[in-house]
């Protein structure tokens, strides 16, 4: 039973490039979350997200960030035009719903230069 | 707004000693408190959590945490530290009604341990 997949596990972008960042979830699970780890930071909620549906985006930048899952495939994290304020560890977590605990990804690290 | 404190960023403890990392949340209702542990360069690893019922929980690697709702605490403790606990822990909250089930994390506490 794999766990959370993530990749790529590091991610390396020139300024005004795009950042594709991909996650599977836990087999069963229907809820993903996406967080967002700055150096010497906690992590911070970007979006949470179910089948076809984005549940909560309070934690998402206004521009340049989406995030997608879709009915079939992977859960998307798509990063426009990057900047160098955009590096950091990218962390995926998946649950069943409401109360049982979460399980991480080991994350994607992006660079941009 | 739920928010979690961590009060130390950089803990030193010798291999053997005890070890309490100290948590303290802010929340209006009846939280799930989780504790994580990150080792460098990965994800996060989930050492135990608190719903409901017993306030000492026990978790995976010897570590326990008590809930104490009146001082809206979830310290961390474990009896005899080892070398392989030297890490990152964090400690998270996250709400129990309906809807977005979101972690609030703390900003995390490095533990050094020396031989």
């Amino acid at each position: 039973n794999a766990g959370v997949m993530q990749n790529p596990r590091h991610l390396v972008r020139r300024r005004g490039q795009e950042a594709r960042l991909r996650c599977s979830p836990m087999k069963g699970h229907s809820h993903v979350y996406w967080y967002r780890q700055l150096p010497e930071e906690g992590l911070k909620f970007m979006v949470y997200l179910q089948k076809e549906n984005i549940i909560d985006e309070s934690g998402m930048p206004k521009e340049r960030f989406s995030a997608e899952f879709p009915k079939e495939g992977p859960s998307i994290l798509r990063i426009q035009q990057v900047v160098r304020g955009d590096s950091a560890a990218y962390f995926c977590a998946s649950s069943h719903g409401q109360g049982d605990g979460y399980t991480f990804g080991s994350g994607t690290r992006l660079t941009v230069v | 707004a739920q928010s979690v404190t961590q009060p130390d960023i950089h803990i030193t403890v010798s291999e053997g000693a005890s070890l309490e990392l100290r948590c303290n949340y802010s929340y209006g209702a009846t939280p799930y408190l989780f504790w994580y542990v990150q080792s460098p360069g990965q994800g996060l690893q989930l050492l135990l959590k608190y719903f409901s019922g017993d306030t000492l929980v026990q978790g995976i690697k010897g570590f326990e945490a008590e809930f104490k709702r009146s001082q809206s605490s979830f310290n961390l403790r474990k009896p005899s530290v080892h070398w392989s606990d030297a890490a990152e822990y964090f400690c998270a909250v996250s709400g129990t009604q309906g809807g977005s089930e979101k972690l609030v994390f703390g900003k995390g506490t490095k533990l050094t341990v020396n031989p």
